[in-house]
């Protein structure tokens, strides 16, 4: 299995400052016929499932504010959250679709500092 | 639109039964592979199972096997989760989820609460 590993567990960050969260697997996720990373980024609030952000390592997902964004590639991969809204609250997850057994990381705890 | 709607939570006694249904509207049913993911309280996201496009393959993760039970008709749209020997630790939100090429598309849930 791919084993997702996510840093930090938690993360304080001041409103309207950048909030950056890292995933690392434990093999490349990148698809050499079509040069894309099989990975997604969900944000998880209380009580509802998660909601896809981005795709593909770097696509937004339609609807999903511009302050929202994906980057890395092989191993390595960052959400970044360019200027923190009180509404950004939540849980996220890193996830890799690449093997026939999907995987998660453990989440990453995003609070209000 | 893509719908996946589930069903069939609720609270049971250790050691009892429960099944699990997901009904999938506005994509073509038989043509995805479906799976099972669970969330205990305040935890992360836990696959427990899932099944081929054609049903000819499942997977289980190790917590589960031998107690739990995939399965779909195609004919009703509908994946289920046969759920047995049922313990504290199986207590989760159970979430069912279609994959695509953008990772999962999600059902709302159903909470499963294992207790005497």
């Amino acid at each position: 299995d791919i084993v997702m590993t996510q840093s930090p567990d938690s993360l304080a960050v001041s409103l309207g400052e950048r909030a950056t969260i890292n995933c690392k697997s434990s093999q490349s996720i990148l698809y050499n016929s079509n040069n894309k990373n099989y990975l997604a980024w969900y944000q998880q609030k209380p009580g509802q499932p998660p909601k896809l952000l981005i795709y593909w390592a770097s696509t937004r997902e339609s609807g999903v504010p511009d302050r929202f964004s994906g980057s890395g590639s092989g191993t390595e991969f960052t959400l970044t959250i360019s200027s923190l809204q009180a509404e950004d609250v939540a849980v996220y997850y890193c996830h890799q679709y690449y093997s026939s057994l999907y995987t998660f990381g453990q989440g990453t705890k995003l609070e209000i500092k | 639109e893509v719908q996946l709607v589930e069903s069939g939570g609720g609270l049971v006694q250790p050691g009892g039964s429960l099944r699990l249904s997901c009904e999938a509207s506005g994509f073509s049913f038989n043509n995805y592979a479906m799976y099972w993911v669970r969330q205990a309280p305040g935890k992360g996201l836990e696959h427990v199972s899932g099944i081929s496009s054609h049903g000819d393959y499942t997977y289980y993760a190790d917590s589960v096997k031998g107690r739990f039970t995939i399965s779909r008709d195609d004919s009703k749209n509908t994946l289920y989760l046969q759920m047995g020997s049922l313990r504290a630790e199986d207590m989760a939100v159970y979430f069912c989820a279609r994959a695509s090429n953008k990772g999962y598309f999600w059902g709302q849930g159903t909470l499963v609460t294992v207790s005497s």
